[in-house]
């Protein structure tokens, strides 16, 4: 089974609209963490934001927040008011057990900002 | 400066050659990743080490060593490329304190014809 599923391959969204970004996850870990990644075309990987398993509030960064549903192993990644620089690839991660262990990618989903 | 850096950062070569891609990083991470990226596919764990004698396999190691040189080099070899493994590589550290974020350099461009 998929670790990581994103099941958007491709989102577009308008110029000032928020847009969400679905993710999922597998786990039978109690303590993991879930991460978001921004590919630009330039190809580097940009950390956005984290999400730690016992942690109780969505985690938000500026325009980013991530909408962790436990129960339901999602944890969406909201961008409000879109900007053009937020055309890019964003990545779904998860990190299992603790502080160690593996990292676990989603494919992906291509975002693209209409003017 | 560039906290992660990669060597090269382009590369053509041929099926069969020995090819080494070169990880150096200035944050002080004991913590090292090697990842694949292909279209489609997302991001791959080829391999990691948690400091310089660990060394464990990712996902898809098959074709692929590594070495650890010292806490700020981790080396990957492909020992005899194939034209599958043309890819986009990445480099990663990771600190073991705090929640772990993976800070990425800025990947090779490998092509095997």
């Amino acid at each position: 089974a998929q670790k990581i599923t994103q099941t958007q391959p491709g989102m577009f969204v308008q110029e000032k609209e928020a847009v969400t970004l679905d993710c999922t996850y597998d786990t039978s870990d109690q303590s993991y963490g879930l991460f978001w990644y921004k590919q630009p075309s330039s190809g580097e990987m940009i950390f956005l934001i984290y999400q730690g398993s016992y942690d109780e509030q969505n985690a938000t960064e500026g325009r980013y927040s991530l909408n962790f549903q436990k129960a339901r192993k999602s944890a969406n990644l909201v961008i409000s008011a879109s900007q053009l620089g937020d055309s890019a690839m964003y990545f779904c991660a998860m990190r299992e057990g603790g502080t160690g262990n593996q990292f676990y990618f989603g494919t992906g989903t291509s975002l693209t900002v209409i003017p | 400066d560039a906290d992660v850096t990669q060597t090269p950062r382009n590369r053509i070569t041929k099926t069969g050659k020995r090819i080494m891609l070169e990880c150096s990083q200035t944050k002080g991470h004991d913590r090292m990743y090697w990842y694949r990226q292909d279209p489609g596919l997302g991001l791959r764990l080829i391999y990691y080490s948690f400091d310089v004698k660990d060394i464990n396999k990712g996902e898809i190691s098959d074709g692929y060593s590594v070495s650890r040189q010292a806490q700020a080099k981790f080396s990957l070899s492909l020992e005899s490329a194939i034209p599958n493994q043309t890819a986009l590589y990445f480099c990663a550290t990771s600190d073991m304190r705090g929640f772990n974020e993976q800070f990425f350099g800025p990947g090779t461009r490998l092509t095997v014809l």
